[in-house]
Parts: C-alpha cells; structure tokens; sequence
C-alpha cells in the first residue's frame, strides 16, 4: 500500500526529446512538490502544489512544466531535455510541513 | 537567501559509538527542522522532526537538539549500528513554507 508512488522508476531517453514523470499520493494531503536530487546528492525544490494550485516555483527552465489534474497527483513534463537534466526526480507530499518522498525516477539524458 | 548549512559531509564511526550531525540556519522565521535517511538508491526517509516551540526530542537511539538563539540543531545517534550506514540531511523551513535542505552527511559504521 505505497503512500506517494511514481513512474516510472527509470527513464533513458536522447537529448531533444521531451518525456513525462507521473506521481500520485493516497495520504490524502494537500500539498505536493517536485525536488531534483543532482549525482553530488543534493536536494533542490522545484515546484510545489497545494490544492492542485502552484505555490512555489524555483527558478527552474521553462522546458519543466508541472501539472496538478487534482491534489492526489502531480506530474512533471520536461521538452527538450538536455544533458544537465539527468538527475533522480522525486516527488513528495506534505501535511503540516512533514515530507514524504516518493521512489525516485532516475532520468539518464544521452 | 535561505540557507541550510551541514557538518560534516562525511563521518565514520565505529559500531556501537555515537554520531553527531550540525546544522544551522539563516531565516529566523524557519519553525519546522527534519531530519532524513536516504540509503543507497532509496528515497529520503523522515526519521525524527523537531519544532522550535522544542528544545530537543528523542526517539530510541536518535535524538535532536534546537537552538533558536544560535540558529543551529544537531541529530545524534547513540549505539550506532551497521544499518544506520546511511546519508542523511537536516533541512529547515523558510517564511514562504518551503523546506530547505543541508548539502547531506553520508555516515559510514565501521565494524
């Protein structure tokens, strides 16, 4: 019974092309976030839904584009990838500040 | 800008001592300060949270510590163990309710 899942777990894709990472969460929260995690481990925000409405977006490409259909899911369309873009993705939700992470989509630009 | 500064990147101790872990922050407004685990090719996991209405919490073995005034708080794990071989990252929130996360400190259990 996975509380925020995501797919899918590994994306291997050429440059130029434009791929989607999906995430869904059943804690019933409110508020959900995308985080890149670069290969030195560090943990940067990209975006943040509460109530499928944007609240945070870190200066981030325009090529990254989050969607919120309804506050149980998030997804992330990334156009024109690029090299530097290869990174594990994931997405976590949140009630009353505590975080939980999805799996991890690592995403392998070539 | 918010800044979540953490020490040391790496630490390695022998089984069965204890590790620290320090943090500080910048944003005075910062309320909210969890501590995660990430192993190898898993997700960050919450392990213990700590608010500033709080001077320090404890859960078995990990326990933290906040200090407002100086803006710095500290994980320690006491009787470590060879699964508590891990990263792990403090992180604060901000004024604008974002959580901002320390660079991590992989911790290595020696046998």
């Amino acid at each position: 019974d996975t509380a925020v899942s995501q797919t899918p777990k590994y994306l291997v894709t050429q440059m130029g092309n434009d791929k989607s990472i999906k995430c869904e969460q059943n804690l019933g929260h409110d508020t959900m976030y995308w985080y890149k995690q670069d290969s030195k481990k560090f943990l940067k925000i990209m975006f943040s839904y509460n109530n499928k409405e944007l609240i945070i977006n870190e200066t981030v490409p325009n090529r990254f584009s989050p969607k919120s259909p309804d506050k149980a899911h998030l997804n992330l369309h990334i156009n024109s990838l690029e090299l530097g873009d290869s990174a594990v993705y994931f997405c976590a939700s949140s009630q009353d500040n505590a975080q939980y992470f999805g799996p991890g989509t690592r995403l392998t630009v070539l | 800008g918010e800044n979540v500064e953490q020490h040391p990147s790496t630490l390695s101790v022998q089984e069965g001592d204890s590790a620290v872990i320090k943090c500080t922050y910048s944003d005075s407004a910062s309320n909210y300060f969890p501590w995660y685990k990430q192993e190898l090719g898993k997700r960050p996991q919450l392990i213990i949270d700590i608010r500033s209405n709080v001077g320090e919490k404890k859960d078995q073995r990990i326990a933290v510590t906040l200090n407002k005034t100086a803006k710095h708080f500290s994980l320690h794990i006491t009787e470590t163990q060879p699964e508590d071989s891990a990263v792990y990252f403090c992180a604060a929130s901000t004024r604008d309710d974002k959580i901002i996360f320390g660079k991590g400190t992989r911790l290595h259990i020696l046998p």
